[in-house]
C-alpha cells in the first residue's frame, strides 16, 4: 500500500455523463497531483493542489475540474464525458517541496462507452 | 518549456544482457530528475532520484548536464525488470513532475 488511496478503481460510464474521482493523499503530504494516462498520450499532468489551493495547471480540459478539501483529500470531476476521456487517472501526493518525488495511487480506470 | 524525451518506446533484451534506457531533457538550469517504474499498468513507483545517487534493484542513473541526459542502466537484466519506465523532470521546489513518453522494457528469457 503506497499510502495514496484512489476510488473507485474502475468506472464505466456513458458519453455525456459526469463522474467524480477521489484521492486521499499519503498522511502528511500537502500536495496532490492529478495525471491522465492514455495509450497514445502517455502521462499528462492535469492539475496540482497544495494545502487546498490550486498550484499549477497542465493540460486539463475545461470540462474537467478539481478541488482539494480541508482534510486534504482531492476530487477530480469530469463532465460531458467523451470516448476519448477513457484513460487511467492517477493521483499522486508529495510533501511540500516534492523533492522526495511523488507517491502514486493505484489509479482509476475510466471507460466511457 | 521544459521537456523530457525518451527516444525508445520499446526496448527488448535477453536476460543477462546490459540495459540502457535513454532519457534526455531540455532545461538550462539545475533540474531534479527521477526514474519511475510501472508494472502491468499498476501504479507508478519511484525507482531513482538523481539527488540520492543510489542504486535500486541494480539500476543506476547518472545525470550528465553536458549532454542533458539521465540514462538508466543495469548491467544484467532480469525478467522481472520487464515494465514501463518513465523519466521525469522537476524544475524546483513545489513544482510538478514532467514525464517523458515512457519506454517499455521487455526482458526475454
Amino acid at each position: 500500500d503506497s499510502g495514496v488511496t484512489q476510488t473507485p478503481k474502475h468506472l464505466i460510464t456513458a458519453t455525456g455523463q459526469r463522474v467524480t474521482l477521489r484521492c486521499s493523499p499519503r498522511s502528511g503530504d500537502l500536495s496532490v497531483y492529478w495525471y491522465q494516462q492514455s495509450l497514445d498520450q502517455g502521462l499528462q499532468f492535469l492539475i496540482q493542489y497544495y494545502n487546498g489551493e490550486e498550484r499549477a495547471k497542465g493540460n486539463i480540459l475545461e470540462r474537467f475540474s478539481a478541488q482539494q478539501f480541508p482534510d486534504l483529500h482531492s476530487e477530480l470531476n469530469l463532465s460531458s464525458l467523451e470516448l476519448g476521456d477513457s484513460a487511467l487517472y492517477f493521483c499522486a501526493s508529495s510533501v511540500a517541496t516534492g523533492g522526495q518525488g511523488y507517491t502514486f495511487g493505484s489509479g482509476t480506470r475510466l471507460t466511457v462507452v | 518549456a521544459q521537456r523530457v524525451t525518451q527516444p525508445e518506446k520499446l526496448l527488448s533484451v535477453f536476460k543477462g544482457a546490459p540495459v540502457e534506457l535513454k532519457c534526455n531533457y531540455s532545461y538550462s538550469g539545475s533540474p531534479e530528475l527521477f526514474w519511475y517504474v510501472q508494472y502491468s499498468r499498476q501504479r507508478l513507483q519511484l525507482l531513482l532520484r538523481h539527488i540520492s545517487r543510489e542504486s535500486i534493484k541494480g539500476f543506476t542513473a547518472d545525470l550528465n548536464k553536458g549532454e542533458t541526459s539521465f540514462h538508466l542502466k543495469k548491467p544484467f537484466a532480469q525478467e522481472e525488470d520487464s515494465a514501463m519506465y518513465y523519466c521525469a523532470l522537476r524544475l524546483g521546489a513545489g513544482n510538478m513532475l514532467t514525464f517523458g513518453g515512457g519506454t517499455r522494457l521487455m526482458v526475454k528469457p
